[in-house]
């Protein structure tokens, strides 16, 4: 079955960074994209960016253009997104999902907690 | 970027009877070269992901009850839960993935009446 398998919860001081890993399986991780989305706490997700896992392409949402990146690792089937200069604003759970691609998301990890306090 | 605006905010609905949720895109999402409206839907419960329930705006995710319907093309849709159950309680947004960021409804959170 497929499974998208993300890192634990995190907490970082303002201005840091972090990086979240989403490990894939029960599919073959070449032939979809992988979506990352956030939430902050009781708003509606927040589409972040789009990685073709094939050749590496990425399309990031323009707010985030700059301080986000989203590689993969296609022999351990994983996906990391790493988000830079890290505010409160940034306080969220984040997604990792698989992406038919460039088209809707249908299987999800089950998200990470990013705190950001100082 | 397209904004996705539903109504209502928030709904009660009895059981066992009809739950209608609106989509409303600031554009277009038909693709004219295919004739898709590339427009989903997504249910979630507290503490869990989103979950996919309906794609090109009326296909049903496989395992996805069949009182889950979805219509409506260009900028206009509609999600319809045929008989409400104790279970559809939940957050319900919708999703253009027309063109980057793929842009989310603020969401129509269905309660029990």
């Amino acid at each position: 079955q497929v499974q998208l398998v993300q890192s634990g919860a995190e907490v970082k001081k303002p201005g840091a960074s972090v990086k979240v890993s989403c490990k894939a399986s029960g599919y073959t991780f070449t032939n979809y994209g992988i979506s990352w989305v956030r939430q902050a706490p009781g708003q509606g997700p927040e589409w972040m960016g789009w990685i073709n896992t094939y050749n590496g392409n990425t399309n990031y949402a323009q707010k985030f253009q700059g301080r986000v990146t989203m590689t993969t690792d296609t022999s351990t089937s994983t996906a990391y997104m790493e988000l830079r200069s890290l505010t409160s604003d940034d306080t969220a759970v984040y997604y990792c999902a698989r992406s038919i691609v460039g088209a809707y998301e249908d299987y999800w990890g089950q998200g990470t907690l990013v705190t950001v306090s100082s | 970027d397209i904004v996705m605006t539903q109504s209502p905010d928030s709904l009660a609905v009895s059981l066992g009877e009809r739950a209608t949720i609106n989509c409303k895109s600031s554009q277009s999402v038909l693709y004219s070269s295919n004739n898709k409206n590339y427009l989903g839907w997504y249910q979630q419960k507290p503490g869990q992901p989103p979950k996919l329930l309906i794609y090109w705006a009326s296909t049903r995710e496989s395992g996805v009850p069949d009182r889950f319907s979805g219509s409506g093309s260009g900028t206009d849709f509609t999600l319809t839960i045929g008989s409400l159950q104790a279970e559809d309680v939940a957050v319900y947004y919708c999703q253009q993935y027309y063109t980057p960021p793929h842009s989310f409804g603020q969401g129509t959170k269905l309660e029990i009446k």
